[in-house]
């Protein structure tokens, strides 16, 4: 299974966006990345999913270089509702076909 | 689309004691269920793979006979733990799935307290 690197803790300000780079120099040629947001005391939330280049939807967007050896999360304008940890995975057939792997995430904390 | 609900949130027993968590895929038919454990501050360990009409895959170190899992509909996978004890006191948290290409969905998790 790929391990995933992704900083432990971030701070930011209401309406700023916010990068979270996650590297995984090992990945495999079938992974997918995958993005997962988690409160206290509920389950890990789906953000996003990509395989290569840049995938958007109405919350977030992941940005996927040629290599695939990292890749980011932006938030754009987040909120103090977006402090929360958010997860990094890597895994095979999007990241459902097999077992996820979870490391430690990154802390963001939202400020006013 | 693609909700998981957790029954129960919340278990408070007694040392020796059975508790039974139930995971359900609301939307969508779960071929494959997952579930984790997840230790205050700490990241999700996974505990167990189950697909449905399929005996579970148990990570090593989790221990089968203590964690009895049951995956007979595609709806539908229990977690018994058995005979818990405080230190099996964390929070569980089930995922599904549909096809293999699709993300996992996971549950609000069970916070289970042994005393």
């Amino acid at each position: 299974l790929a391990k995933t690197t992704q900083p432990i803790s971030m701070d930011s300000y209401e309406g700023q966006e916010v990068n979270i780079t996650c590297s995984h120099n090992n990945i495999a040629t079938n992974d997918y990345i995958t993005w997962y947001q988690q409160f206290p005391s509920q389950g890990p939330r789906f953000i996003i999913q990509g395989y290569k280049t840049k995938v958007t939807n109405e919350v977030a967007s992941l940005f996927i270089p040629a290599d695939r050896k990292s890749s980011t999360l932006s938030l754009p304008r987040v909120s103090l509702s977006d402090t929360a940890v958010y997860y990094c995975l890597v895994g095979r057939t999007g990241g459902g076909g097999n077992k996820l792997t979870f490391g430690t995430g990154t802390q963001l904390k939202v400020e006013l | 689309g693609a909700v998981v609900s957790q029954h129960p949130s919340w278990v408070i027993c007694k040392s020796g004691t059975s508790v039974k968590i139930e995971c359900r895929s609301l939307d969508f038919q779960a071929t494959t269920m997952f579930w984790y454990r997840q230790f205050p501050k700490q990241s999700l360990m996974l505990m167990a793979t189950s697909n449905e009409g399929s005996k579970a895959t148990y990570e090593q170190g989790v221990e089968k006979d203590k964690f009895l899992i049951n995956h007979a509909s595609l709806t539908l996978s229990t977690l018994t733990v058995t005979s818990a004890h405080p230190e099996d006191s964390s929070f569980y948290i089930c995922s599904a799935r549909d096809t293999v290409n699709q993300p996992q969905h996971f549950g609000d998790g069970t916070r289970l307290s042994i005393l």
